[in-house]
């Protein structure tokens, strides 16, 4: 089993220029999600989903988007990247019962 | 808002010295309080989930207590050794939303051989 992984590991973007972060895991896990981690705080909840088709909004939402098409995927989207949006983000899954996370190794974004 | 709380930020220690460390959570509706291990570099990974008040877990040389009443939980180190450098990290769900954790920004451990 590969777990959780993410797609890319590193990326530098210009303010306004969009991109997609893919999260996959091959664990048959049902909950999906999305985090920011930057200096100084704790890993921040971005977005979430509970099922296929399903996704819901984190302490952080604004300025992303995401979609969970099929069960082992939730991919998050950046419509016009800001400065702000310069973090390592992860994406963690798990089942119902128990409830551990299980992340996945990490995106670092950077935003000129 | 609910807040979860860490202490101390970081800590250093020798080799062989025991250590322990504390998160703070809201003790009103409380579902299940997570610890996690972060090295440098790598991805958080679950320890214990613990989610009855007394509960106390244990794997090798690192345990850890709950009590939900007061709100808090301790991880111990008995003996550390320098692969237990990393940031420990503790996360809290409650009642009114399970599917979600709410971090601690984490105790950064050092342990110097």
């Amino acid at each position: 089993n590969a777990g959780v992984t993410q797609t890319p590991k590193f990326r530098v973007l210009k303010t306004g220029q969009s991109m997609t972060l893919l999260c996959a895991q091959d664990m048959n896990h049902e909950y999906m999600y999305w985090y920011r981690q930057d200096p100084g705080m704790g890993l921040r909840l971005i977005h979430y989903s509970v099922g296929e088709g399903t996704t819901a909004k984190g302490e952080v939402p604004d300025g992303y988007n995401v979609s969970r098409l099929k069960k082992q995927n939730f991919l998050l989207g950046l419509e016009s990247a800001a400065p702000s949006q310069t973090s390592v983000y992860f994406c963690a899954s798990r089942y119902l019962v128990p409830n551990e996370q299980f992340f996945g190794p990490g995106t670092r974004l950077t935003v000129l | 808002i609910l807040n979860v709380e860490q202490s101390p930020q970081s800590l250093h220690v020798q080799e062989g010295d025991s250590t322990n460390f504390t998160c703070s959570f809201p003790s009103s509706n409380f579902y299940a309080l997570h610890w996690y291990r972060w090295e440098t570099a790598k991805s958080p990974e679950a320890l214990f989930v613990m989610t009855l008040n007394g509960d106390e877990k244990k794997k090798g040389r690192i345990s850890a207590t709950l009590n939900t009443k007061e709100g808090y939980s301790y991880l111990y180190i008995k003996g550390s050794q320098p692969e237990d450098s990393a940031t420990y990290l503790c996360a809290f769900s409650g009642l009114r939303n399970t599917d979600k954790l709410i971090f601690g920004t984490g105790t950064r451990l050092q342990v110097f051989p």
